[in-house]
């Protein structure tokens, strides 16, 4: 079975370009969440979807955050401008609803961006 | 609110012995499940382990235990036999439909299994 598969892998770019992350989730989920690690913050939740609506989005920095899913099997997460404090681990993971609190996310691979 | 505390920010163990990693959680909800995962070096978040706030028992996956005590609210995670793959950051999670059914993450702990 196919997990959560995020792009790029890696990403380095310079300060001030605009960063799209991607994410496609296990097929059949319904929930989607982003989330971003850093060795002085941890493990933050930026951003999650039910059902591709929007749930919750308070964990975004700013405005410069943002956050898509058009459909079922597609989530991007955009930074514009893109800082140097922005460097981070950025994971994608995904959840069904179905049996509720049971059910674990699965987490992609991550996107190792690196702001310079 | 929901919380989740993990205490020992690292935890050494020598290879075949037993090591138990502490969390507490923090919920006013009735319904709610604890999951443990594991991230080695190599970046990636494993899921390992799930145990219901209904289950009367503790949950078992090959040598990772789960030492739930509902009054406390402790969900330990109990790993026998300790192996060099071992080492890895693991975090306790948990989740509650009552707050839009989000994950709540632990600060993590560091195992280190010494030969």
């Amino acid at each position: 079975d196919a997990g959560v598969i995020q792009s790029p892998r890696h990403e380095v770019t310079e300060m001030g370009q605009e960063v799209t992350l991607r994410c496609k989730p296990i097929s059949g989920h319904d929930y989607l969440f982003w989330y971003r690690q850093t060795m002085m913050r941890g493990l933050e939740l930026l951003i999650y979807f039910n059902n591709n609506v929007p749930i919750d989005d308070s964990g975004m920095p700013e405005d410069r955050f943002s956050a898509k899913m058009p459909n079922a099997s597609f989530s991007t997460l955009k930074i514009q401008p893109s800082e140097p404090r922005d460097s981070a681990v950025y994971f994608c993971a995904s959840s069904l609803q179905t049996g509720g609190v049971e059910q674990p996310q699965h987490f992609g691979d991550g996107t190792r961006l690196s702001i310079l | 609110a929901q919380k989740i505390t993990q205490t020992q920010p690292g935890m050494f163990v020598q290879e075949k012995e037993a090591v138990t990693l502490d969390c507490t959680y923090d919920t006013s909800d009735q319904s709610y499940g604890l999951f443990w995962y594991k991230q080695p070096s190599s970046g990636e978040m494993i899921f390992l382990i799930y145990q219901g706030s209904y289950d009367e028992q503790n949950a078992t996956e090959g040598r990772y235990s789960l030492n739930f005590q509902k009054a406390r609210k402790s969900a330990n995670l109990v790993i026998s036999a300790s192996q060099l793959g071992d080492s890895a950051m693991y975090f306790c999670a948990m989740r509650t439909p009552n707050t839009g059914n989000q994950f709540y993450f632990g600060t993590g702990t560091s195992l280190t299994v010494i030969p």
